[in-house]
């Protein structure tokens, strides 16, 4: 099944704590990104990436970092977690270029204290 | 760069009733327009999109959107609404020559009542 699995699905953590947020798509996708949702602030973009060792940064970048070395795989590390961080964390990816429609993680809940 | 306003962060319909979600756009170059729903605990689905073409846009489940490039708008209609059509609805604009970023509006949450 076409798919992109991010773990985990809820991370409750404390301030400063290194964490790491994976995703991976099995479609062979060269494009993909990283969201946060807040309520009333809709999806805004942190990173994405056009093809392996390509990324760049989308609109709220601080205090994250990516990574892209193989294909499949796109996670999302908060080398040093605040409050300011809570939120529910999407990833998604498509084929090629934004005219294709993105699809979806699940989303990670994150937590931080 | 672009932006996307969403007019309406609630809206609440009838079932049978017309569903219209409005969308509006900034963008300098021709854009890219998308309508994503979200269902309670999942991710987002794609609806339905514009890249060129035909600007009337139709989507999965019943779901149409007309590119007007003179009102910079992208609205989202569906004649008659059912149950299943509860979820908050998101509108998004790329631009086509910066391909890569995508923003989203704030989304609207629809509410259909019996």
């Amino acid at each position: 099944e076409a798919q992109v699995t991010q773990n985990p699905r809820y991370l409750i953590t404390v301030t400063g704590k290194k964490l790491t947020v994976t995703c991976s798509q099995n479609m062979n996708h060269e494009y993909m990104s990283w969201y946060r949702q807040d309520p009333g602030l809709g999806l805004r973009q942190i990173y994405y990436s056009m093809n392996v060792e390509v990324t760049d940064k989308g609109d709220v970048p601080e205090g994250y970092k990516v990574s892209r070395k193989e294909k499949r795989n796109f996670p999302l590390i908060l080398e040093s977690p605040s409050p300011n961080q809570t939120s529910l964390y999407f990833c998604a990816s498509t084929r090629d270029s934004l005219a294709s429609p993105l699809h979806f993680g699940n989303g990670t809940r994150l937590t931080v204290t | 760069a672009q932006s996307v306003t969403q007019l309406g962060s609630h809206v609440s319909v009838s079932e049978g009733a017309l569903v219209l979600l409005r969308c509006n756009y900034s963008s300098s170059v021709p854009p890219y327009l998308f309508w994503y729903v979200q269902y309670p605990n999942q991710g987002l689905q794609l609806l339905l999109k514009y890249t060129t073409g035909a600007t009337l846009v139709k989507g999965i489940n019943g779901f149409e959107a007309e590119f007007k490039k003179s009102e910079t708008s992208f609205h989202l209609t569906k004649p008659s609404a059912h149950m299943s059509d509860a979820a908050e609805y998101f509108c998004a604009v790329s631009e086509s020559d910066s391909w890569g970023k995508l923003q989203f509006g704030a989304g609207t949450q629809v509410v259909v009542t019996p």
